[in-house]
């Protein structure tokens, strides 16, 4: 079946570097995209959403960019801190209802 | 803090056993979702209800059944466990089960079966 996936397993950063988590998805339907964090011991965290009909949001020293063409979607993080480490899910919806499509998770690793 | 409770935390059970884990949504949601995410399979959709009633359904088990009350709490059920069932159980809700309305999560229910 289509699902959601993502490029790289773990990426490690020095703190202040901004961080580029990215994510493929499958798809085509797909219409509403979002990127979770999960902190150890926690359950996912809202950071960011993004419709189809944009290309680019903007949040708090986040940023996610959808490009619909290649069906690919991005999570830049800027100065990225110790707080920031955590496993980052990019998830999509493409049906009716509200149900999420998880993509596999990438580690995000910052190095002080 | 998501406003999602979900209780118990942890849980150790034997296989073949039945476990209830229950879950409120955030004050004002009236969707509620549940997820399990092990090692292999990563977060995985169960069910979704709304006001009570189903409303979609994912890949749960047979063995598993859940619902939802009319002060909008939930209760997953898991009946004849087996080691597999060994995973995070993880709630969610929304206001509604639109798209596009952000979800919730839980702290989870970490179950060991054993």
């Amino acid at each position: 079946g289509e699902n959601v996936g993502l490029h790289l397993p773990t990426l490690s950063v020095q703190e202040g570097d901004n961080s580029i988590i990215n994510c493929a998805y499958s798809n085509s339907a797909s219409d509403y995209f979002i990127w979770y964090k999960q902190e150890s011991g926690k359950g996912p965290q809202f950071i960011i959403d993004i419709r189809s009909n944009m290309d680019k949001r903007q949040g708090q020293r986040v940023t996610v960019l959808l490009n619909k063409t290649v069906k690919h979607l991005s999570l830049q993080i800027a100065a990225t801190q110790p707080g920031d480490s955590a496993v980052y899910f990019c998830a999509e919806n493409g049906n009716a209802g509200n149900m999420l499509t998880f993509g596999g998770g990438t580690r995000l690793m910052v190095k002080p | 803090d998501s406003g999602v409770t979900q209780t118990p935390k942890h849980l150790i059970t034997a296989t073949g056993q039945r476990v209830t884990l229950r879950c409120s949504p955030r004050s004002g949601d009236l969707s509620v979702y549940w997820y399990q995410q092990s090692l292999d399979q990563g977060l995985q959709f169960l069910i979704q209800y709304y006001n009570g009633e189903e409303r979609a359904k994912g890949n749960i088990l047979e063995r598993f059944s859940a619902q939802q009350f009319p002060d909008l709490h939930s209760e997953l059920n898991l009946s004849s466990l087996e080691l597999g069932d060994s995973a995070l159980y993880f709630c969610a809700s929304s206001v509604d089960p639109g798209m596009g309305n952000t979800i919730y999560f839980g702290e989870g229910s970490w179950l060991t079966v054993v």
